[in-house]
């Protein structure tokens, strides 16, 4: 069975930082593009970031490109979102999605994420 | 353009057929997703490509795609289906992923 599982969130200071994990199980998670997509308090989603199988490949949205940092470690199947200088934007609940072709097939159960003072 | 649009919301009698479009540029070039989520839960896909559901999604779900429109048709629509639903896929770049604004479906 697919599980994702997230954990990491939290309460933080605008302009702190905090990091969010994703652990994988069920299926090989080196095959597999990982994304982070979010979603604030009764709003719709949005796509955050995505990283390729190996590592190699990184996009990010533009409303976090240089502030949030995606990585991977296959041999630990895990994926990461470090995120730096967060603003009251940021506030949201975090899911990992695989993407399997072209779209997400498997989502975690989401982290929440609250930056304020 | 690297949006998606969607109508806010959307109703439906119980038992009738209802359709959810997404508009957007990237649709001309890249198939449209759609995700189901209901409060308090992570999305869940019920429609991909041309027009595939995965396992255990009821085929009242289908998919269909036009120029820069994608559609989620419901037909015969049951209670369990009142959620939002969102619509998902890449931008014009094909570098980024892009969300709807997302449709409240209510069944009546």
């Amino acid at each position: 069975e697919v599980q994702l599982v997230e954990s990491g969130g939290g309460l933080v200071q605008p302009g702190g930082s905090l990091r969010l994990s994703c652990t994988a199980s069920g299926f090989t998670f080196s095959s597999y593009e990982m994304n982070w997509v979010r979603q604030a308090s009764g709003k719709g989603l949005e796509w955050v970031s995505y990283i390729g199988g190996s590592g190699r490949t990184i996009y990010y949205a533009d409303s976090v490109k240089g502030r949030f940092t995606i990585s991977r470690d296959n041999a630990k199947n895990s994926l990461y979102l470090q995120m730096n200088s967060l603003r009251a934007e940021d506030t949201a609940v975090y899911y990992c999605a695989r993407l399997r072709f072209a779209e997400y097939d498997y989502w975690g159960q989401g982290t929440l994420v609250t930056v304020s003072s | 353009s690297s949006e998606l649009t969607q109508d806010p919301a959307v109703s439906v009698a119980l038992g009738q057929t209802v359709r959810i479009t997404c508009q957007g540029d990237s649709l001309r070039n890249y198939f449209a997703s759609w995700y189901q989520q209901k409060p308090g839960q992570a999305p869940v896909l019920v429609i991909y490509g041309k027009n595939n559901r995965p396992s255990g999604i009821p085929d009242r779900f289908s998919g269909s795609t036009s120029e820069n429109t994608a559609s989620l048709t419901i037909t015969g629509a049951q209670a369990e289906d009142e959620a939002d639903y969102y619509c998902n896929s890449r931008d014009s770049s094909g570098h980024h992923w892009v969300f709807g604004g997302g449709t409240k479906l209510t069944v009546l």
